[in-house]
Formats: C-alpha cells, structure tokens, sequence
C-alpha cells in the first residue's frame, strides 16, 4: 500500500546532463501532475496527465519532457539540465481531473552544479 | 490563473495556544486543500474542502465558497505542528483539476 512513491529523493547532477525522476502511483489514479517547488514562486505546475499517452504543458514546461506508457507512472525528465532547474519536485495524482483531491508523492530535491 | 494570498506568513506560538490561519481566493474555486509541508518536506493532506465545515482532531477548516476564503483552525498546538501550511484550490469549471497554491504560512511552536 504505498500510495505514491518517487524517486530518486535526492539528486545531483551537472549542468547538461539528462536526469530523470521517476513517480509511480498505486491507486490507478487517471490524473498525474509534476509540480516544483521554489522559494518564492510556491509550487508551480510544469505537466500533467490525463490518462496514459496524454500528456500536456502546465505553467513552466521549458527544458522538460514526460512521458506516460502505463496509468501508474509518469517519469519527468529534464533533457539537459539547468542551474535554473534546481528545485524541489512533486509528483502528483488524483481520481479525475476537475474536483477530485490531489496527493502527493514526497518529493525530489534536485541539485544541478 | 487564480491568485491565493495566505495569512499571516509567519506566526510563532508557545505550546497549547490556537491559531487561526486565513486563505483568500481571487476566484471561485471547486477544489479547496489544505496541507502541511513537515520539517522533512512533505506535503500532507490535511483536509479536502470545497465548502462548509471539517474537523480532523485538534484541526478543523472552514470554506467559506460564496466569498472564496477558508480557514484553518489549530487548537492546542503542538511543536509537531511545526512546518509551513498551504492552501490550494483549482478554477471553478476546470476539468483538469489543476491547483493553484498559496505561499504558505511558517508556523513555529515553541515547547
């Protein structure tokens, strides 16, 4: 039963460098969300999913990709990253979109040097 | 998108006092949360409330929807109360569901 889970929990990596965090989920929620999480900003919507191969912008998708074969994960990869992409990033999911609460994983802290 | 203030950004207590803790809408919103980011920096979901009244313990909210505001209500705290306390909701109508957070009130209690 362990709800949803990511990783890795810490992370750090180089400038240019490709890294991707992983989410899962047990629920079979159809809604998944990648959000980060800086001082400042609060947390900010980067994708979501709707269901499995759907997958759409949020508010600061640059630099980023997601990808959603099967309904319980939704990797989010940074394609070269950034000193500007260091952050803190959630994951999470819920039922449906629209009204429906949202959980949330426990977080990635992502150094990029 | 919608636009959430929090109040107040800092509040420090001693041990056993309340608190009430204030979150505004700049729009309608359908999907209230309320969530506390804990020393380790988890999100913990405390109450999903998209209108009237919920208690949890020695917590409680209270969504006002007509006048987009709610409120948390911390009674008797504790130093595990600890940590940063979010509001979020997501836009009246959408159907994605997306939420739009507040910047948190730090909440400190001393023993």
């Amino acid at each position: 039963d362990a709800g949803i889970t990511q990783s890795p929990r810490y992370k750090i990596t180089e400038t240019g460098r490709q890294v991707t965090l992983m989410c899962h989920q047990t629920w079979s929620h159809s809604y998944m969300f990648w959000y980060r999480q800086d001082l400042g900003h609060g947390l900010r919507l980067i994708y979501y999913s709707a269901a499995a191969d759907i997958t759409d912008k949020g508010e600061v998708p640059d630099g980023y990709v997601v990808s959603r074969s099967k309904t319980e994960n939704f990797p989010l990869t940074l394609e070269s990253a950034t000193r500007s992409q260091t952050s803190v990033y959630f994951c999470a999911s819920s039922e449906s979109g629209g009204p429906y609460e949202q959980y949330f994983g426990p977080g990635t802290r992502l150094t990029v040097t | 998108g919608i636009q959430v203030e929090q109040s107040p950004p800092d509040l420090i207590l001693q041990e056993g006092a309340n608190s009430t803790l204030r979150c505004n809408f700049s729009d309608s919103v359908n999907n209230l949360q309320w969530f506390h980011q804990n020393p380790w920096g988890q999100l913990i979901n405390l109450f999903y409330i998209p209108s009237g009244t919920k208690q949890n313990g020695r917590l409680s909210a209270t969504t006002v929807a007509t006048e987009r505001y709610s409120l948390l209500y911390i009674s008797s705290s504790q130093t595990t109360d600890s940590g940063v306390y979010f509001c979020a909701g997501s836009a009246r109508g959408s159907t994605l569901g997306r939420l739009y957070f507040g910047r948190g009130t730090q909440l400190t209690v001393w023993p």
